[in-house]
């Protein structure tokens, strides 16, 4: 059964320390996405990249960063330097960049203690 | 880059047909329109898409005029389960950097 895992669904984060965000499908999708969620509000994209090895900052790239080794994989790190990380992540591939056809993940919720 | 404009929220009644329009003033040729479907602490759901006139699914309809400057997405007989938000994005392949999602509609269906 094809489809986006996104692994932790529940983190647990200290303030300083970096932590990486898990995202596989299984699609063949060529595009992946990150995006955060704050309460009550719209997705806003980190990063995305259109294949691999390569990957362009989205509108709040600033205190993430990723990495695109393999085609089924995107990680996202969350670094010290995110200064409010505390969110919802969602992690979405697509076969184009694009609109269309977007799959989204289940989601990891991310908390600072 | 086409900014879409949409009610914060509806309220609606089990069983009937909800209607929500999104506003595209600055859609652009290219541009598909795309709705998604989000349940709380989960990831958004494609619902439908289209470029003009009517497009019908098996969970909705969506309506476009002639001038692309909105869209409405038809919803028939509501269900509990269809609360929920509901995003109208507008973008072509190739802008994957501009799409955003904005705040959505929150839809609130009662008994």
């Amino acid at each position: 059964d094809g489809g986006i895992t996104q692994s932790p669904k529940y983190l647990f984060r200290k303030e300083g320390q970096n932590v990486t965000l898990s995202c596989e499908q299984n699609l063949n999708h060529d595009a992946m996405y990150w995006y955060r969620q704050d309460p009550g509000q719209g997705l806003r994209l980190i990063y995305y990249s259109q294949i691999v090895n390569d990957f362009q900052k989205g509108d709040i790239a600033e205190g993430y960063s990723v990495s695109r080794e393999k085609k089924e994989s995107f990680p996202l790190t969350v670094t010290s330097a995110q200064k409010n990380p505390t969110a919802f992540y969602l992690c979405a591939s697509s076969q184009q960049v694009g609109v269309r056809g977007y799959t989204f993940g289940s989601g990891t919720r991310l908390t600072v203690v | 880059l086409a900014k879409t404009t949409q009610p914060i929220s509806m309220d609606s009644y089990e069983g009937q047909e909800v209607n929500i329009t999104c506003s595209h003033n600055n859609i652009a040729t290219n541009d598909y329109i795309t709705w998604y479907q989000q349940f709380p602490s989960q990831g958004p759901r494609f619902i439908i898409q289209g470029y003009k006139t009517k497009v019908t699914n098996e969970v909705a309809s969506l309506f476009i005029p002639a001038d692309r400057k909105s869209s409405t997405l038809s919803l028939p007989r509501v269900s509990l389960s269809d609360t929920a938000v509901y995003y109208c994005l507008v973008g072509d392949s190739g802008t994957a950097s501009k799409l955003t999602f904005g705040t959505g509609t929150r839809l609130q269906v009662t008994l």
